[in-house]
């Protein structure tokens, strides 16, 4: 059973314009919440994150949102550039111990 | 100061070898944790190791072992390989309050 789920395998966004990644999931003990960027041939590094006692959190360009009623966070990222292309994975920490990831999402920002 | 690095960054081995992979993690940090990242999915945690000893483990068959040494580095063996273990194997450090880094991966083919 898939605990974190990223529905869109790929997103193509133009340059310039807003891209949104969604990720859902299914536990609401969950209380913290992360986004990573990963290029290829290179290691997923963090991005940005959000506790569950927040529905927002913002960092330059990037912004997560977080719907505790619909289990579902998005990162929305303003504006888009063509170094933002990259597989983005949703994650929550479970235990304190160790990270679940959802499947990813590859965002193209086209020029 | 060196990030977390991971070798081989490549390795090719036939149904039922055993391989090793090694793991330094980044420098003041005490913990390793691997994960396997399948083609197409987000990575899947293997287990964690803390003060040299196995702390949490995910659901993985006991084909999949591993060690940490004294100097916090950490090996990941796969003993009897399967076709299905072909992906990229990544080590993640951490130290308590400041999130995990992650190397490269080895990426392994089981032919």
């Amino acid at each position: 059973d898939q605990q974190v789920k990223q529905n869109s395998p790929s997103l193509s966004v133009q340059e310039g314009r807003i891209s949104i990644l969604n990720c859902d999931y299914t536990n609401s003990m969950f209380d913290y919440f992360l986004w990573y960027k990963k290029y290829p041939a290179e290691g997923p590094t963090f991005l940005i994150s959000i506790s569950s006692i927040k529905d927002k959190n913002e960092d330059g360009r990037f912004t997560v949102f977080l719907n505790k009623s619909a289990k579902h966070l998005s990162l929305h990222i303003v504006p888009s550039q063509p170094g933002d292309s990259a597989v983005y994975f949703c994650a929550v920490i479970q235990g304190a111990q160790k990270l679940v990831f959802g499947q990813g999402t590859r965002l193209t920002i086209n020029p | 100061d060196a990030g977390v690095t991971q070798s081989p960054t490549h390795l090719i081995k036939t149904r039922g070898q055993q391989v090793t992979l090694r793991c330094s993690p980044k420098s003041g940090h005490d913990t390793v944790s691997w994960y396997q990242q399948a083609l197409g999915q987000g990575p899947q945690f293997i287990f964690q190791y803390y003060e040299e000893e196995e702390r949490q483990r995910g659901n993985f068959p006991d084909r999949f072992s591993g060690h940490q040494f004294p100097n916090y580095s950490s090996e990941l063996n796969v003993n009897a390989l399967l076709l299905g273990d072909s992906a990229l194997y990544l080590c993640a450090s951490s130290l308590v309050g400041q999130g995990w880094y992650f190397g490269a991966g080895t990426r392994l083919s089981v032919l």
